[in-house]
C-alpha cells in the first residue's frame, strides 16, 4: 500500500522569496518519488524525480527536493520564487512489484500563488 | 521531439452521445494511461495498458472503455457521457519497469451539454 500527503493545499509567497511545498509519503516498497507541475489548462510536466540515487535531487527551473527516508518526506524547494512558478504542484509516489507496472499515487496538489 | 499528443484539445459532446478521445505517442513507451482530472483535483487513474494488457481501476465506471490498437495509439471511449463526466482527460506514457516517470499529454477538456 502507498499514499501521499501534500500538507498544504495553497501556498502563497512573494516574488523573490523561498518556496517550500511539503510532501509526505508512505510505501510498502522502495518507492520512486516525483514532483510534477501543472499550469492552468495544461498537462503535467515533470519537475524532478528521486529513484534511489542521490537524496538531494535537482530539477528544472531551479527547483530541488530532498528525500528523507527517516521522515518519509520529499519536500520541494526553490530559493527564489518567480511569477512564472505560479501553478499547481503534485507530489507522486510510484512503486510496486511484478511485471513492471508501478502503482502510481498522486497527492492532492498544492496551488502556489506568487505575489508581485 | 518525442512527445505525447492528444486530440482534440477541446471536445464538446451532448448528454448521452458517445465520444472518443485520442492519444498518440512517439516515445515508443510500453505503458499508456488515461486519467480523469476534475477542477482543482488530482488526476484520477481510469485504466492503463501495459503493452496489450488492459488494466482497469476498480472504481472506473463501465461507461469508460479504452482501446490500444498499436503501441503508438490509445483511445478513450465514453459510451454515454453524463454531466458528471465533464473534466480534463489526460493521457500519459511510461517506459514500464524500473519505476520510470510518466510523460503527460496536454489533455483534452471535455464539456457535456
Amino acid at each position: 500500500a502507498q499514499s501521499v500527503t501534500q500538507l498544504d493545499s495553497h501556498v502563497s509567497v512573494s516574488e523573490g522569496t523561498p518556496v517550500l511545498l511539503r510532501c509526505n509519503y508512505s510505501s510498502s516498497y522502495s518507492p520512486s518519488l516525483f514532483w510534477y507541475v501543472q499550469h492552468p489548462n495544461k498537462g503535467l510536466q515533470l519537475l524532478l524525480k528521486y529513484t534511489s540515487a542521490a537524496t538531494l535531487v535537482k530539477g528544472i527551473n531551479g527547483f530541488e527536493a530532498e528525500f528523507k527516508k527517516s521522515e518519509t518526506s520529499f519536500h520541494l524547494t526553490k530559493p527564489s520564487a518567480h511569477m512564472s512558478d505560479a501553478a499547481e504542484y503534485f507530489c507522486v509516489v510510484s512503486g510496486g512489484v511484478g511485471r513492471g507496472y508501478q502503482k502510481v499515487t498522486f497527492g492532492t496538489g498544492t496551488k502556489l500563488q506568487v505575489i508581485p | 521531439d518525442a512527445m505525447v499528443i492528444q486530440n482534440p484539445r477541446y471536445q464538446v459532446t451532448q448528454f448521452g452521445k458517445p465520444v472518443t478521445l485520442s492519444c498518440s505517442q512517439t516515445l515508443n513507451h510500453n505503458v499508456m494511461y488515461w486519467y480523469q482530472q476534475k477542477s482543482s483535483q488530482a488526476p484520477k487513474l481510469l485504466f492503463h495498458y501495459y503493452d496489450k494488457d488492459f488494466n482497469n481501476e476498480a472504481d472506473t465506471p463501465d461507461n469508460f472503455q479504452s482501446r490500444r490498437p498499436n503501441t503508438s495509439f490509445c483511445f478513450l471511449d465514453i459510451r454515454s457521457p453524463g454531466l458528471g463526466d465533464a473534466a480534463m482527460y489526460l493521457c500519459a506514457t511510461s517506459r514500464g519497469g524500473d519505476l520510470r516517470e510518466q510523460y503527460f499529454g496536454p489533455g483534452t477538456r471535455l464539456t457535456v451539454t
